[in-house]
């Protein structure tokens, strides 16, 4: 069965840096999504993109983060300058027809901010 | 915006026993979502609810989706421990690509 592939699996950053997620889609889907979950809290959406641009973003969303879909497969998450509260689970999720296959998540790439 | 609202948020029950998770939402969601979340790992799908009266079962899991009450439950029949998680329910928060909006979650433990 197809699967959305997420690397690093477990990134540790230092408060200030930058870190780039990274996220393989599955090939025929065309919307792509990144959800964060604080440990122990609810999934919560950052943004959609679709047709290479980004259609929609939450308010966690801010100046600081970042997303590209570089070439025909990878679609990242940058954060520039990480701050403590960004250690988060970070989802990415894809979907090409909703009604017929739901939405499709990856394993997640858990990132600590120290 | 969409709200999105589960309870239990904890539920211990014995292996055997049936139970019921509730979902509500606040306003109108084309279509409903049912998640699995094991310690440390992604969103496993288990349903979606496409319609008013949608019901879909899967081994000891029933889904179901009143849009005139704006609820979904899902039922456990029969636990085992097996069935151990988190389970989410969500809902398409509209927008151009309809996010999806999560609820709390309830972490479900069955005791044998």
């Amino acid at each position: 069965e197809p699967e959305v592939t997420q690397t690093p699996s477990h990134q540790v950053t230092q408060m200030g840096q930058e870190v780039i997620l990274r996220c393989v889609p599955i090939s025929n889907h065309l919307y792509f999504y990144w959800y964060r979950q604080i440990l122990g809290q609810k999934v919560e959406f950052l943004v959609s993109f679709y047709n290479n641009e980004i259609s929609e973003k939450s308010e966690i969303f801010d100046d600081q983060f970042s997303v590209e879909r570089p070439d025909g497969s990878n679609f990242t998450l940058k954060i520039r300058s990480t701050k403590l509260e960004d250690s988060a689970m970070y989802f990415c999720a894809s979907t090409n027809d909703r009604v017929l296959d739901g939405y499709t998540f990856g394993s997640g790439t858990r990132l600590t901010v120290v | 915006e969409l709200k999105v609202e589960q309870n239990p948020l904890f539920l211990s029950m014995q292996e055997g026993k049936n139970y019921t998770i509730y979902c509500n939402y606040s306003t109108t969601s084309d279509r409903l979502y049912w998640y699995r979340q094991d310690p440390g790992k992604s969103l496993e799908s288990l349903f979606v609810l496409l319609s008013n009266g949608a019901v879909k079962q899967e081994g000891r899991l029933m889904a179901s989706l009143d849009t005139k009450a704006r609820l979904s439950t899902l039922h456990i029949t029969a636990a085992v421990h097996d069935l151990s998680a988190t389970y989410f329910c969500a809902g398409e928060g509209g927008g151009a690509t309809n996010k999806l909006i999560f609820g709390t979650g309830t972490l479900l433990a069955v005791q044998p």
